[in-house]
């Protein structure tokens, strides 16, 4: 079984550039999750998506950042336009459903903005 | 808020070593306790888990148990191998709506042969 897909792994983009992200997640997995991970940091939610529907996006930063998961299946995550800070590791997870299910992560992609 | 708290990192042990990375956290409800492991150059992969107070989490050799008394979740793994080498991740979530996984900072394992 293929697990969570990620692409691209690595971009490099210079400020003010748009990006974006896309997750392909475990086929029957109706829960999606995007974290950001910081170096030497632990992964914090950005947005959780229960099918197509953002149940949480309080973490989101919405003047910069947007997702979407149209068809409850694979989801984009957007910057426009990004900064320096944003340089990190934007990792995907999906999962059954929500509660304590086992999240299951992708390898993530690397961004670096200069 | 809730949080978790691992001990500072990066900890260096020879092979067949005894470990212990410690683990708190702080929650307003009753969470599910998790260790994750993070190879180089891949995902973050499920550990253990454990769901409620006592529960003792299992796999690859390494144990965790959750103690609510002190707010506790070690990993423990009585003697590591050089392939054990990564990164751990503690991390909580809390059901009922808030299913989000709040994580400590890692802790990066480094065995020596």
């Amino acid at each position: 079984e293929a697990g969570v897909v990620q692409s691209p792994r690595y971009k490099i983009i210079e400020k003010k550039q748009p990006v974006a992200f896309w997750c392909n997640p475990i086929s029957g997995h109706n829960t999606l999750y995007w974290y950001l991970q910081n170096l030497g940091q632990g992964p914090e939610l950005l947005i959780r998506y229960e099918n197509e529907e953002a149940v949480d996006d309080s973490q989101l930063p919405k003047d910069r950042f947007s997702a979407e998961r149209l068809k409850g299946v694979d989801s984009t995550l957007k910057i426009q336009p990004a900064e320096l800070g944003d340089s990190a590791v934007y990792l995907c997870a999906s999962s059954l459903s929500g509660g304590a299910e086992t999240q299951y992560f992708g390898p993530g992609t690397r961004l670096l903005v200069l | 808020g809730d949080s978790v708290t691992q001990m500072e990192g990066p900890v260096t042990l020879s092979e067949e070593a005894f470990l212990t990375i410690n683990c708190t956290y702080t929650a307003t409800g009753y969470p599910s306790l998790f260790w994750y492991v993070q190879y180089p150059g891949e995902g973050l992969q499920l550990l253990l888990k454990a769901t409620k107070a006592d529960d003792k989490g299992s796999n690859k050799g390494f144990e965790a148990t959750y103690r609510k008394e002190t707010t506790s979740f070690h990993l423990e793994k009585g003697s590591v191998q050089v392939s054990d080498s990564a990164v751990y991740f503690c991390a909580l979530s809390l059901s009922f709506g808030n299913e989000k996984l709040t994580f400590g900072t890692g802790t990066r394992l480094t065995i020596i042969p």
